[in-house]
C-alpha cells in the first residue's frame, strides 16, 4: 500500500523569505500523480501545485515549485518570498495513475507560519 | 459559477443518533469525493463517486458509514449510531473528470461534526 509522510509538523518563515517543505511516499508503482494542497484557517482545501510522475520537469506556480525526485520518492515544496496569506496547513497527496484506482492518499500535514 | 458547498457547516449530535452530511458539487463534475479529517490528522479518504456508482468503498471506516450519489450530482454521507469517535470535519471534493488531466479536486468547506 501507498504511504505518505511529511515529517515537519509546523515550519515557520520570516516574510519574503524562502521555505522548504517536505514530503517522502512510498509506493511501487510508476506512473502516479503528487499534489500539494494547502488548507487556510477557512478550512477550504485549495490545490497549490501538481506533478506527473512522468514529467521529469519539476513543476512551478508562480511563487510555488516543487523538487521531484522520483527514485527518492522525494516531493519537496520550495515557497518563494513567502507572504503573510501563505499562512497554512499544508498537505502532500498521493494518487495513482493506474485506471481503476482512484483513491487519494494525504500526509498528516504541516503547518507552515509566516512571521512578519 | 459556485464551488463546492457542503450541509450543514457544523452538526452537533448525540451519541446514537443518525447524522446525514450533504455534499453539492460543482455543476458537471463527474466524480465526487469524501474525507475524513481528524483532529491534528490528514485526510483520510472514505468514499468516490463515478457518476452515480462508488466502485471503491474500502475507505469506509464501518458499516454504520453508507454514501450514496443521486442524478450525478448530489451526495450524502450518512452515519448511523453515531460513536464520539466520528467527531471529525468531513470534506467532500469533486472533479471534473476522475481520470487524467482533467482529475483536480475542488474542495468543499466541511462539515464539522460532533458527537456528544
Amino acid at each position: 500500500a501507498q504511504t505518505v509522510t511529511q515529517s515537519q509538523p509546523e515550519m515557520s518563515v520570516q516574510e519574503a523569505e524562502t521555505v522548504t517543505l517536505s514530503c517522502t511516499y512510498d509506493t511501487s508503482e510508476s506512473d502516479y500523480y503528487l499534489f500539494w494542497y494547502k488548507q487556510p484557517p477557512s478550512r477550504q482545501m485549495i490545490l497549490v501545485i501538481r506533478q506527473e510522475a512522468y514529467k521529469q520537469q519539476n513543476a512551478t506556480e508562480n511563487r510555488f515549485s516543487v523538487n521531484f525526485q522520483k527514485a527518492a520518492k522525494s516531493f519537496s515544496l520550495k515557497i518563494s518570498d513567502s507572504q503573510l496569506g501563505d499562512a497554512a496547513m499544508y498537505f502532500c497527496a498521493y494518487r495513482s495513475a493506474i485506471s481503476g484506482t482512484y483513491k487519494y492518499i494525504f500526509g498528516t500535514g504541516t503547518r507552515l507560519k509566516v512571521l512578519a | 459559477g459556485a464551488g463546492v458547498s457542503q450541509s450543514p457547516s457544523n452538526k452537533v449530535t448525540e451519541k446514537g443518533k443518525d447524522v446525514e452530511l450533504r455534499c453539492d458539487p460543482i455543476s458537471g463534475h463527474t466524480a465526487l469525493y469524501w474525507y475524513r479529517q481528524s483532529l491534528g490528522q490528514g485526510l483520510e479518504f472514505l468514499i468516490y463517486f463515478q457518476g452515480n456508482s462508488a466502485p471503491d468503498k474500502s475507505g469506509l471506516p464501518s458499516d454504520r458509514f453508507s454514501a450514496e450519489r443521486t442524478g450525478g450530482s448530489v451526495s450524502t454521507l450518512t452515519i448511523q449510531r453515531t460513536q464520539q469517535e466520528d467527531s471529525a470535519v468531513y470534506l467532500c471534493a469533486s472533479s471534473l473528470r476522475i481520470s487524467g488531466a482533467y482529475n483536480e479536486q475542488f474542495f468543499g468547506p466541511g462539515t464539522r461534526l460532533t458527537v456528544l
